[in-house]
C-alpha cells in the first residue's frame, strides 16, 4: 500500500512569508501527527489530528497551525516565517487503534528552508 | 516535562562487532518505540515495546524495555554497513499519541 506522501519535498521562503505543508496519510489511518526535527533540537511533537480534530499540541508557538479534511489528509502553516524555521517537517500516521497500536509510518518530510 | 536520554551520542565501528544503544529516562512510558533514519527521509519503525521486561528481537537485533518502563536498550549483534544510520528511541505515555524523541544516536558500520 502507498506510505505516508508529503509535499512539497523542498521548500525556500523568506522570512516574514507564511508556508502551508501538505501530508496524505496511510489509507485507513485516521491519526496524523506532526514533527520538527532540527540538528539542535532533534524531533520535536508539533501536534496530533484524530478525524478532524486536533488531540495533543506541541509546545510552539500559535504561528504554527494545522488541519485535518474528512479524508484525513492533514495540513500544517507556518505564519511570519523566521530563520529559525528552518527544518525538516516530518508527518506520521497510525491507525491509533488503542487496542492494536503499534507506532507511526513517518512520511520523508518536507525540508524548509528560511532566508 | 519527559525526556529521554540516549547514549552514546555517535558511535563508528567495524563491521562484525557487537554494540548496544541506550535510552534512558526518569519517567514511566506507555511505550516505547526505536526508529531508524536515513538521511533525506523519515524515521521507520522498527519495534514497539510496551511491558515491562518485554524483550524483542528482529534478526540481528534484540529491544529490551526495562522493568520499570523508564529505560530501554537497543543491541545489535555483527553490525554490518547498511545498519549505518540515525537511531532513535521515542517514547509514549499515557493514551495521548505524542512521541517524546531521544536526541538519537549515528551508528556508522564501517566495511
Amino acid at each position: 500500500k502507498a506510505g505516508v506522501t508529503q509535499t512539497p519535498r523542498y521548500l525556500i521562503k523568506t522570512r516574514g512569508q507564511q508556508v502551508t505543508l501538505s501530508c496524505s496519510p496511510i489509507s485507513g489511518h485516521r491519526s496524523v501527527s506532526w514533527y520538527q526535527q532540527t540538528p539542535g533540537q532533534g524531533l520535536q511533537f508539533l501536534f496530533e489530528y484524530f478525524s478532524e480534530t486536533q488531540r495533543n499540541k506541541g509546545n510552539f508557538p500559535g504561528r504554527f497551525s494545522g488541519r485535518q479534511f474528512s479524508n484525513s489528509r492533514s495540513e500544517m502553516n507556518v505564519s511570519t516565517l523566521e530563520l529559525g524555521d528552518s527544518a525538516l517537517y516530518l508527518c506520521a500516521s497510525s491507525t491509533r487503534d488503542n487496542s492494536r497500536w503499534g507506532g507511526y509510518t513517518f512520511g520523508s518530510g518536507t525540508r524548509l528552508t528560511v532566508v | 516535562t519527559q525526556l529521554l536520554e540516549q547514549s552514546p551520542q555517535f558511535l563508528s565501528i567495524q563491521e562484525g562487532e557487537n554494540l548496544t544503544v541506550y535510552c534512558n529516562s526518569s519517567s514511566v512510558f506507555s511505550s516505547l518505540q526505536w526508529y531508524r533514519q536515513e538521511p533525506g527521509e523519515g524515521p521507520v519503525l522498527l519495534v514497539t515495546v510496551v511491558t515491562g521486561g518485554e524483550v524483542k528481537k528482529l534478526k540481528r537485533l534484540t529491544f529490551q524495555f526495562g522493568d520499570a518502563r523508564k529505560d530501554s536498550s537497543l543491541h545489535i549483534t555483527a553490525a554490518q554497513p547498511g545498519d549505518t544510520g540515525l537511531y532513535l528511541c521515542a517514547g509514549t505515555s499515557g493514551n495521548t499519541g505524542k512521541l517524546i524523541f531521544g536526541q538519537g544516536t549515528t551508528l556508522q558500520v564501517k566495511p
